[in-house]
């Protein structure tokens, strides 16, 4: 079936610093990839999503490119800052179905 | 305008006992999701509604867990005898069905369930 890994966390950053959160994905489609953030104490807000093979997703200086050479929908942003410290997880959609597949999440903090 | 809500917030009960989750969607969200969430773990999908019917059940774990939209708005999963493992974060998630905006799920605050 569907799966998707994502890096191993915790990820602990100094503000300012590059971030690359790794997610690759296992699905027998052409399925829509997301990114999704939990902010502590608050539920799951849709972050960026690509839908095709070679879209680039961008939300809140947040990038995603969807790569299906690779299978891979990698999180970059440039510049990270302490409100960025929450749990990030990666997911997929199926073509033919509705469901969202997550991976397990990446615990990212941000120290100043 | 307003989110997914889902009440109650948390909810203790006891091994056994019959527990019922509400889900309020985004008005106009045809499409309805339920999904449970261990600690440390990402959402694991339980069923989806498209409009009154359950469209995919697959995911509910065994025939202890039931859930229903009868009007293609709100909808209510239900967990009869309750074990210490349903202990999770129920989360609900609404959709549209067309448009550009298709498919993409917004998520409620989820229902935090303790089974002591």
């Amino acid at each position: 079936g569907d799966s998707v890994t994502q890096m191993e966390g915790p990820v602990t950053l100094s503000e300012e610093a590059f971030l690359t959160i790794n997610c690759t994905y296992t699905a027998t489609g052409y399925p829509s990839l997301f990114w999704y953030v939990q902010y502590p104490g608050e539920g799951l807000q849709l972050l960026l999503k690509a839908t095709k093979a070679d879209d680039k997703g961008s939300n809140k200086g947040f990038e995603a490119t969807y790569r299906k050479e690779t299978t891979s929908f990698h999180l970059e942003k440039g510049s990270v800052q302490v409100s960025d410290s929450a749990v990030y997880f990666c997911a997929l959609r199926e073509t033919s179905g509705s469901r969202l597949t997550f991976g397990e999440g990446t615990q990212l903090t941000v120290n100043p | 305008g307003a989110g997914v809500s889902q009440t109650p917030s948390n909810k203790v009960t006891e091994k056994g006992k019959y527990v019922e989750l509400r889900c309020d969607p985004i008005s106009g969200h045809t499409a309805l999701y339920w999904y449970r969430q261990s600690l440390g773990q990402g959402p694991e999908f339980l069923i989806y509604f498209q409009g009154t019917g359950a469209a995919d059940d697959s995911g509910l774990p065994n025939d202890r867990f039931f859930a229903v939209r009868p009007e293609g708005s709100v909808s209510t999963l239900k967990i009869q005898r309750t074990e210490r493992g349903d202990s999770a974060v129920y989360l609900c998630a609404s959709s549209i069905t067309s448009g550009r905006d298709s498919g993409t799920q917004y998520f409620g605050p989820g229902t935090r369930l303790l089974v002591l």
